[in-house]
């Protein structure tokens, strides 16, 4: 089956504690990418790969990081959470070959609480 | 920049009511429009999409339209069911960097 997975699903943690939100895709997409979804202001995105290797800030890249060693996996760091990052958070994939680029699919979401 | 506006919510409906969620947005290019539907602890599905002007989008009895002269793709089906109560996003897409740049989202709520 088509999917994109993200783990873990549900995560509370503290303050300035190092933390992987993990994604992966088995679609063979060149495109990856993390939204934050926050109440009122839709979804943002955090930063984008357009393949291996290359990785690029969204619009809301702070306190953030991403790696992209392997086409399947898009994993997104938190060096050092603070509140402000409780949120709501997805990995979405697609293909930019063939002109699909605009056919997003998104994982089921991380729901991070930062105390 | 590019941007999209769609009515706040929460709208509440009775089953078989007819829906409307509007959506505006603002682009420089020429972008192609979507759809979203959240449902209660799940991720975001493509509901519909429209690629160019006049294109008419449509999946599970819903439908938009790209109308490039309102700059507007306004969500409608004509007899909402208690299933269909979810989080609809309106979005469109920035080809440059292949962002999806949404709405705030309409909550539909359908009442038995």
């Amino acid at each position: 089956e088509a999917q994109v997975t993200q783990n873990p699903r549900y995560l509370i943690t503290v303050t300035g504690k190092k933390l992987t939100v993990t994604c992966s895709q088995n679609m063979n997409h060149e495109y990856m990418s993390w939204y934050r979804q926050d109440p009122g202001l839709g979804l943002r995105q955090i930063y984008y790969s357009m393949n291996v290797e290359v990785t690029d800030k969204g619009d809301v890249p702070e306190g953030y990081k991403v790696s992209r060693k392997e086409k399947r996996n898009f994993p997104l760091i938190l060096e050092s959470p603070s509140p402000n990052q409780t949120s709501l958070y997805f990995c979405a994939s697609s293909s930019t070959s063939s002109g699909g680029g605009d056919t997003q699919y998104f994982g089921p979401g991380t729901r991070l609480t930062v105390l | 920049g590019d941007s999209v506006t769609q009515m706040e919510g929460p709208v509440t409906l009775s089953e078989e009511a007819f829906l409307t969620i509007n959506c505006t947005y603002t682009a420089t290019g020429y972008p192609s429009l979507f759809w979203y539907v959240q449902y209660p602890g799940e991720g975001l599905q493509l509901l519909l999409k429209a690629t160019k002007a006049d294109d008419k989008g449509s999946n599970k009895g819903f439908e938009a339209t790209y109308r490039k002269e309102t700059t507007s793709f306004h969500l409608e089906k004509g007899s909402v069911q208690v299933s269909d109560s979810a989080v609809y996003f309106c979005a469109l897409i920035d080809w440059g960097s292949y962002k999806l740049i949404f709405g705030s989202g309409t909550r539909l709520l359908v009442r038995p």
